[in-house]
């Protein structure tokens, strides 16, 4: 139940294309969903983050969508460049006890070409 | 403003020998993390600490496995003995506590990548 499944584990898209990444969680409890981003050799970096009281948030070209009832989100990258070739993370995590506990899914490798 | 720092960056050891990994969190960050990140999968929690105190270890593998949190600020990870299997990255990361509203956000340092021959 603690479960995050991301996918695609891999992504090969082309400059200035979208790049869609979804995951889907089991756990109502859960009350913050980030979205990290790593380059090798380094550690996560947060892109963007929602609550579960919004169904879509903008920054910039990244884009989360956000369906509760079917407990999936989902990562957009408009306009996709080289330099977003990175590993994405979604994540999940809940209040109270649990506070701080992010549950990671396994991971995309997305790959730009120029 | 600095970020985490984590030291070393790299370290080789031999099997059964140990090992010692140091954190030093955001400043003003009550709240320090560390994580397992095995190739190609997520980070996984290990321990989390709220100022001095561990408040969740559950994930972490006490039979030889330890962190220290001393003064509620740096932190030690130390693993003896080492395994092959412990080969990884491990991640610390610091946040505000739960009580800073709404700033939850947790900041990563670099890692500090194992490899256990």
């Amino acid at each position: 139940q603690q479960q995050v499944k991301q996918s695609p584990q891999s992504l090969i898209v082309q400059k200035g294309g979208i790049s869609i990444i979804n995951c889907a969680y089991e756990n109502t409890a859960f009350d913050y969903f980030p979205w990290y981003q790593q380059f090798p050799g380094k550690g996560p970096a947060l892109l963007i983050a929602i609550r579960p009281d919004v169904s879509e948030k903008k920054e910039g070209r990244f884009t989360i969508s956000f369906n509760k009832s079917a407990k999936q989100f989902s990562l957009h990258i408009m306009d996709s460049q080289p330099g977003d070739s990175a590993t994405y993370f979604c994540a999940a995590t809940a209040g109270g006890t649990s506070y701080g506990k992010l549950t990671f899914g396994q991971g995309t490798i997305l790959t730009v070409h120029p | 403003e600095a970020g985490v720092v984590q030291s070393p960056r790299y370290k080789i050891i031999e099997k059964k020998q140990p090992v010692a990994f140091w954190c030093n969190p955001i400043s003003g960050h009550n709240t320090l993390y560390w994580y397992l990140q095995n190739l190609g999968q997520g980070p996984e929690l290990l321990i989390r600490y709220e100022n001095e105190e561990a408040v969740d270890d559950s994930q972490l593998p006490k039979d030889r496995f330890s962190a220290e949190r001393l003064k509620g600020v740096d932190s030690t990870l130390k693993i003896q003995p080492a395994e092959l299997g412990d080969s990884a990255v491990y991640l610390c990361a610091s946040s505000f506590g739960p009580l800073a509203g709404g700033k939850e956000t947790q900041y990563f340092g670099p890692g500090t990548r194992l490899l256990v021959l």
